[in-house]
């Protein structure tokens, strides 16, 4: 059973729509992250977010934490085939010193 | 700086083999850890450890055995691999565990398949 549930898992557009991220939990998490992740490699901070309702905005991007700290979302605006990658939100539980991931969603975004 | 580098990159095992990968870290972090990545499971965590010297078991630590004799180097050891534990594998480091000042920093992963 996984702690953080992301959706969709999957999601491929054309370059220059919309598109937003989901990450659901039932637990109460301290912070929350958002990683990218290219082939081959390791995965990459973009955001982290620690009070509820905060909004991050990174170019095109905009991370939200939710009112309760249970959830999260990612938004881009005008995708890019650069955005193309695998986007993983991870967060800390309240009082525990673990980061527990969402499954990842893969995005890919055509030409 | 390299940053987090893991050795080797790729590595195929028979079953009951054993092998150990090698984490090292340059940048004086406190905290590493290891983490195994499968298809639709997002990353797990095997082990990590809090300073040198010190180690504790994560989400699925059974199969795996780790050892920080050293600040900079992490190593994960498999003592009779399966094919359960084909996975990319990733080490990570950071400064701190406390929120908003945890960011894990990644190795580039080592891709591990056991026949």
């Amino acid at each position: 059973t996984q702690l953080l549930e992301q959706s969709p898992q999957f999601l491929s557009i054309q370059e220059g729509e919309n598109l937003t991220v989901y990450c659901n939990s039932s637990s109460v998490f301290s912070s929350l992250q958002w990683y990218r992740q290219e082939p081959g490699e390791g995965p990459v901070l973009l955001v982290t977010v620690v009070t509820g309702g905060e909004v991050k905005k990174l170019k095109r991007l905009t991370f939200q934490f939710g009112d309760a700290r249970k959830d999260s979302s990612l938004h881009i605006t005008a995708a890019q085939p650069g955005d193309t990658g695998l986007y993983l939100c991870a967060g800390v539980i309240q009082g525990a010193q673990k980061l527990v991931f969402g499954q990842g969603t893969r995005l890919t975004i055509n030409p | 700086n390299a940053g987090v580098t893991q050795t080797p990159k790729f590595r195929v095992l028979k079953t009951g083999q054993s092998m150990t990968l090698l984490c090292a870290q340059d940048m004086n972090h406190e905290y590493m850890y290891w983490y195994r990545q499968d298809p639709g499971m997002g990353l797990r965590l095997i082990h990590y450890s809090v300073g040198e010297g010190t180690t504790a078991k994560g989400e699925v630590p059974d199969g795996y055995n780790v050892s920080r004799l050293k600040k900079q180097n992490f190593l994960l050891g498999l003592e009779s691999a399966a094919p359960s534990q084909t996975s990319v594998y990733f080490c990570a480091s950071s400064y701190f565990f406390s929120g908003a000042y945890n960011e894990q920093f990644f190795g580039p992963g080592t891709r591990l398949t056991v026949l």
